[in-house]
């Protein structure tokens, strides 16, 4: 079974700043791939990033990186030069080559302060 | 524009009154999935379909019906609703049902049984 393990439920950051949401991931499968969906609190998922298990570099796109770190089966969201409309749900999730789902986990609160 | 649509957005209902809660996507995929998100639980599987006429169990199923007729739509039915299926569901769709493909959902229905 596969598993994702977000222990942040909540996190304050000051503007401008950078912040790391953690998530770790549980999973015997070879083949996989992360991603990470932004909440606001309009309620729509948007995607921001994706790392595939095999990729050998860590994924970005704009202020968002993923630090995978396949060992320590982590695969922590950075968002660099917060930003007020940061102020969101994350949710990081996985899903396997041959799986039929998303396994989400629990998501973590983010708050940027001006 | 590509995009999953979900009708309706927001439905307060009775407990036990029929309800259906409608998706379609545009983007031909042959993938689409019911999830549902409670706070601290993120989002879980309802059901899936791999292609029309081809659907199957998720994690949290009962209570829950669903049809794939036409490549294009899901429906979700709640044919007996209670007050413990409140909560906010997601219809996503994605290419396929098996490799490590970005789901795209819709912008979430907020149902709440009385």
């Amino acid at each position: 079974a596969q598993k994702i393990t977000q222990t942040q439920p909540g996190m304050f950051v000051q503007e401008k700043e950078a912040v790391t949401l953690d998530c770790t991931y549980d999973t015997s499968d070879q083949s996989y791939g992360l991603f990470w969906y932004k909440q606001p609190s309009s309620g729509e998922m948007i995607f921001l990033i994706y790392q595939g298990s095999y990729d050998e570099q860590n994924a970005t796109e704009g202020r968002y990186s993923l630090n995978f770190q396949k060992a320590r089966k982590s695969a922590n969201l950075v968002i660099s030069a917060s930003q007020l409309g940061d102020s969101a749900m994350y949710f990081c999730a996985m899903r396997s080559l041959y799986g039929n789902k998303l396994v989400f986990g629990a998501g973590t609160i983010l708050r940027v302060k001006s | 524009e590509a995009q999953v649509t979900q009708n309706p957005r927001y439905l307060i209902t009775v407990t036990g009154k029929k309800l259906t809660v409608t998706c379609s996507q545009n983007m031909n995929h042959e993938y689409m999935s019911w999830y549902r998100q409670d706070p601290g639980l993120g989002l879980r599987q309802i059901y899936y379909s791999m292609n029309v006429e081809v659907t199957d169990k998720g994690d949290v199923p009962e209570g829950y019906k669903v049809s794939r007729k036409e490549k294009r739509n899901f429906p979700l039915i709640l044919e007996s609703p209670s007050p413990n299926q409140t909560s906010l569901y997601f219809c996503a769709s994605s290419l396929r049902g098996q490799g490590i493909n970005e789901q795209y959902f819709g912008p979430g229905t907020r149902l709440t049984v009385t």
